[in-house]
């Protein structure tokens, strides 16, 4: 399976400020997705990132609020904006990898807001 | 809506016993299931994935895939205490995103 790296693994943040993840992939994912997931709580996608073009986001999730990049198939940055206490949760990237459709876990990101 | 339930325990097990996890879904235009592992802390980890009826073994996991029913099962044979964590349960409902259940919470008591 790939390899998933995610920068920063945590960080603490004042509210109203921005922070950036970035999830790198040892090698070409066919899909890349990030999720959040809160205390005691089971998984939420926020968006599936696409190469080249505009992420889709999921219901209840914008693009002002969290941008996503995704450069090249082994890339992408979620960035989380405006932040606020409520943002306070780990952030997840997932790949897909191959034609099994199996998914595939990035260690996170532990942000917390201020 | 699509969805996936599970019961959320916390299940305990003596070691050495068999840990049986289920999980229920709603929609019949299924193809494709998985378990994660996940330990307090740290990311999911895919540990069975399973596609047509029956049973698939990888060491001391079965994951078991009744579709007729809507279930998929995950045992654990032989537990140990490192087999303690949360068991989410997804399934992708054709090629649609995965949907996660909430996840159980697994003791195994020494």
């Amino acid at each position: 399976s790939a390899v998933i790296s995610q920068k920063p693994s945590r960080d603490i943040c004042q509210r109203g400020t921005s922070l950036t993840i970035q999830c790198q992939v040892d090698s070409q994912v066919t899909m890349m997705f990030w999720y959040r997931q809160q205390p005691g709580q089971s998984l939420t996608l926020i968006a599936t990132a696409n190469q080249g073009s505009e992420a889709t986001y999921e219901s209840g999730f914008v693009i002002d609020k969290f941008p996503i990049s995704r450069p090249n198939l082994t890339f992408s940055t979620l960035t989380v904006s405006n932040m606020s206490p409520e943002d306070s949760s780990i952030y997840l990237c997932s790949v897909i990898q191959g034609t099994t459709y199996e998914q595939y876990f990035g260690p996170g990101t532990r942000l917390t807001v201020t | 809506q699509k969805e996936v339930e599970q019961n959320s325990g916390p299940l305990s097990v003596p070691e050495g016993a068999i840990a049986s996890l289920n999980c229920t879904y709603s929609d019949r235009v299924s193809q494709s299931f998985f378990w994660y592992r996940q330990y307090s802390g740290k990311s999911p980890e895919l540990i069975m994935s399973i596609y047509s009826n029956g049973d698939k073994e990888d060491g001391r996991f079965t994951a078991q895939l009744n579709k007729a029913s809507q279930y998929v099962s995950l045992l654990i044979r032989d537990s140990q205490p490192s087999d303690s964590a949360t068991y989410l349960c997804a399934v992708r409902f054709g090629n649609e995103k995965l949907t996660f259940g909430t996840g159980t919470r697994l003791t195994i008591i020494p």
